[in-house]
């Protein structure tokens, strides 16, 4: 089975403009988690998506929004960057929702802001 | 709100030695999972194990276990043998959404 796919790997934009991160999760795996990775913070969780609804959301500005579509994919959108922004972002899926499921991590997509 | 603590930045192993890593989490709830997570440089993060929190067993898998006090909300890392792949970011995380801050471990030949 292929594993979770992120695309891109890189991005580099600028204060103020807005972004798209793309995750694929393993094939059957329907919930999909988004983390945002930086140095000494560790994860910080931003959404969880289960068919297309999301259960949960971790304490993040508006800028920050998600979707899942009906393949189990999903986007975030990050609006208006600014520079605290920049860090890895990271996606991982599971086969159903809950907390005693395992995650299968992607690669992430680092983003600059400049 | 749950809050997962790691209290190691950075921890140094030589190679076949054991390394405990540490982790504190605050909760309310009685029924929970807590997980170790590795990430080793550039690569993906894979889980290292997994621990519910009513059975009072320990999780082992291989050359990894776990010491879960439930009391005392402490849920620590042993690595035993450590070897050179080991060397990695290591997350403690509840439930399997909040993680801690990281333990970055390194292993010395």
């Amino acid at each position: 089975k292929a594993g979770v796919t992120q695309t891109p790997r890189y991005l580099i934009k600028t204060r103020g403009q807005q972004v798209t991160l793309s995750c694929s999760p393993i094939s059957g795996h329907r919930s999909v988690s988004w983390y945002q990775q930086t140095p000494g913070q560790g994860l910080q969780f931003l959404f969880e998506y289960f068919s297309e609804t999301q259960r949960n959301k971790g304490n993040f500005p508006g800028r920050f929004s998600g979707r899942q579509f009906s393949n189990s994919r999903s986007e975030m959108n990050v609006s208006t960057l600014e520079l605290g922004d920049s860090a890895l972002y990271l996606c991982a899926s599971s086969p159903q929702p809950g907390r005693s499921y395992e995650q299968y991590f992607g690669p992430g997509t680092r983003l600059t802001v400049t | 709100a749950q809050t997962v603590t790691q209290s190691q930045p950075e921890m140094s192993v030589q190679e076949a030695e054991t390394v405990t890593l540490s982790c504190t989490y605050d909760t309310s709830e009685s029924d929970y999972y807590l997980f170790w997570y590795k990430q080793p440089p550039s690569r993906q993060m894979i889980l290292v194990i997994r621990q519910e929190a009513y059975k009072q067993q320990n999780a082992t898998e291989n050359r990894f276990s776990v010491n879960f006090q439930k009391a005392a909300k402490s849920f620590s890392l042993k690595i035993s043998d450590s070897q050179l792949g080991d060397a990695a970011m290591y997350f403690c995380a509840f439930n399997d959404m909040r993680f801690g801050a990281g333990t970055r471990l390194t292993v010395k030949p």
